[in-house]
């Protein structure tokens, strides 16, 4: 069974600083990773997709990677914000199964 | 962009009585979409999987009487939470899967339904 581990759970920095959340997965059999941004209440936002066949994505600030083999990805936040405060989820699309596993999220704070 | 939504964004019901939530692909046609629930400071968690023209796929553990779902067109899936519970109080957000093109596998989720049972 899938297991999907994100660490920490929460996190709090001074603005301007680069930080990095990780996000572990138990079985490389998966098709994609992809990390997200969830305001409090509010849906999904998708930040990166990796596919499997991937090292990593960059988009502006946010540089996620992807190691398949040993199960790991993290997502590099560059010059934090305080607008990046934010819970961010990893989650994995199963091989077969199609479906999407998540982790429990890091929430951030970032403090002006 | 692919973008997904979800009617209403917040319902409040009385014990026994049933809802429902939509949740429409607005600019592509999904085959399959997902409904998923979250409750205060957890994770997503898949309830069941929804095939356009054919019946659901429910996850272990996850009622089909008391969930049904339709997914009656390929732009349209419906959840029915019948006779809700206190307990079924939660935050409902559904996903679309985009079969074509280059976003091919990568599921758009909806804004969310938050559910109140009183």
């Amino acid at each position: 069974k899938q297991e999907v581990t994100q660490i920490p759970a929460a996190l709090s920095v001074p603005e301007g600083e680069n930080l990095v959340l990780n996000c572990s997965f138990t079985d490389s059999a998966i098709y994609n990773l992809q990390w997200f941004r969830q305001d409090p209440g509010k849906g999904l936002t998708s930040l990166l997709l990796i596919q499997s066949s991937q090292r990593e994505q960059t988009s502006g600030r946010l540089n996620a990677s992807l190691d398949k083999s040993s199960g790991r990805s993290t997502l590099y936040i560059a010059a934090s914000q305080p607008g990046d405060s934010a819970t961010y989820l990893c989650a994995v699309m199963i091989q077969g199964a199609q479906k999407l596993v998540f982790g429990q999220g890091t929430r951030l704070t970032i403090n002006p | 962009g692919a973008v997904v939504s979800q009617h209403p964004s917040r319902v409040i019901c009385k014990s026994g009585t049933s809802v429902k939530i939509e949740c429409r692909s607005l600019d592509f046609q999904a085959t399959t979409m997902f409904w998923y629930r979250q409750f205060p400071k957890q994770s997503l968690m898949l309830m069941a999987t929804s095939n356009e023209g054919s019946k659901a796929t429910y996850e272990q553990g996850v009622e089909k009487d008391k969930f049904l779902i339709n997914h009656a067109s390929l732009t349209l899936s419906t959840l029915t939470v019948t006779s809700a519970h206190p307990e079924d109080s939660s935050f409902y957000i559904c996903s679309a899967r985009d079969l074509v093109g280059a976003s091919y596998n990568e599921q758009f989720f909806g804004p969310g339904t938050r559910l109140t049972v009183l």
